[in-house]
Order: C-alpha cells, then structure tokens, then sequence
C-alpha cells in the first residue's frame, strides 16, 4: 500500500494564480482531511470528508475549494492564491469508530507552497 | 479557539531522561490522539486513547487521560536523541461534530 500521496511536494505561485493539490490514499478510509501547517500555528483544518460526495468545512476555509467524488481521492482547489496562502499543507484519511469520529490519521508527506 | 492547548512549547533533556508534555481541552471528547512530527516531515500517529480509557502502554510511551481535568499527558521514558521532535495531541469531540482539534504542539530536543 502507498499509503497517503500528495502531490506535487514543492509548488510556488503567483498572486492571483490557481491550482489543485492533489491527494490519494488506498486505504478505503471514509474520512479525508486538509491542514495547513504554519510556524507556531500547529495544524488548521481546511476542510474535511466523511465519505464520498460529502465535504464540510474546518476552521480555516476560505479561499479553498474540495470535492470528494471518489473515496480515494480529495483535491483541494486554491481558487486566487495570496501570499497569506503561503503554507505546507498536509492531506490525511483515516477511518471512522463506531461513534462516526475519526481515529488514526496517516498523513502524506505535505506540500509547501509559496505564494508571491 | 478551539485548540487544544500543549505545555511545555519547548522542553530540552538528555538522553536517558524522562519527557512528559501535557495536553488540555475543553469539551467532552471522543478520544484523544498523540502524534510526533520531525522537522520537516509529515505526523506520524503514536497513541490512540478512548474517553473511556486512562491509560495505554505503547513501548517507551505511556499516555493517560483526565477526563474530570480534561488533560491528557504523554511520558516518554529512557529518551534518545531520535526522539528529538514535535509532539501534537488531536482530540474529537463527542458531540456532532467530526472535526480533529489539534493543539499547537511540544518541541522536544533530547542531547545527546
């Protein structure tokens, strides 16, 4: 098993620019989440998935677009980069206990994005 | 904000000593998880504890929940400098929501 890839792992933007990171896991887990990592931050939820065609937002989504059409796949879409966007982001799925939360994440390796 | 809140922030020891760091949250949970993340690499998961549990064994690492004091702390005995990393604690609540909170995270740096 491959685990959680993210894809690319180094991007630099423009202001203005758009783009889609990638994410894949084969673990048939339910729940897919996206973080942004910034110094002295710790992690923020993007957003998150309980399951194919559901999406909800975490605490920091604006800016961001996801979809989840398949259980295996969860881009995250930055509709106008800014540098405030300028981050290392982290995808992770994990599956679902018995009370629907999640349990163990595995994260993918990141992306660290800079935006100009 | 809904973080949790971790203490110390930094934490330096020698090798062979004991690290603990602790984790405080506000709201009834539904578990409570440890991760570790070295510099410039993904989290890797450490310990899983249930609300219902107080204590779990993982190696040199014990974690044990409060949940009257709504603290969690996490103990790493005999340290070695490969333990030398940030250590986060993530908990979901026990309400509706699904959501992972996070809080800001344990440097520790163990000298060799």
């Amino acid at each position: 098993n491959a685990g959680v890839t993210q894809t690319p792992k180094f991007q630099v933007l423009k202001t203005g620019q758009s783009m889609t990171l990638q994410c894949a896991q084969d673990m048939n887990h339910e729940y897919m989440s996206w973080y942004r990592q910034d110094p002295g931050m710790g992690l923020r939820l993007i957003h998150y998935s309980v399951g194919a065609g559901i999406t909800d937002q975490g605490e920091v989504p604006n800016g961001y677009n996801v979809s989840r059409s398949t259980t295996e796949d969860f881009p995250l879409r930055l509709l106008s980069a800014a540098p405030s966007q300028t981050s290392v982001y982290f995808c992770a799925s994990s599956s679902q206990n018995r009370a629907l939360k999640p349990d163990e994440q595995f994260f993918g390796p990141g992306t660290r994005l800079t935006v100009l | 904000s809904q973080q949790g809140e971790e203490d110390p922030q930094a934490l330096s020891i020698q090798e062979g000593e004991n690290a603990t760091m602790n984790c405080s949250y506000k709201t009834s949970i539904n578990n409570l998880q440890w991760y570790r993340q070295n510099s410039g690499r993904g989290l890797v998961h450490l310990i899983l504890i249930r609300s219902n549990e107080r204590e779990k064994h993982s190696g040199r690492l014990r974690v044990t929940l409060d949940t009257s004091k709504k603290s969690s702390s996490l103990l790493i005995t005999a340290s070695r400098a490969a333990d030398t990393a940030s250590y986060f604690c993530a908990f979901a609540n026990a309400g509706n929501n699904r959501k992972l909170i996070w809080g800001l995270g344990t440097s520790l740096a163990v000298n060799p």
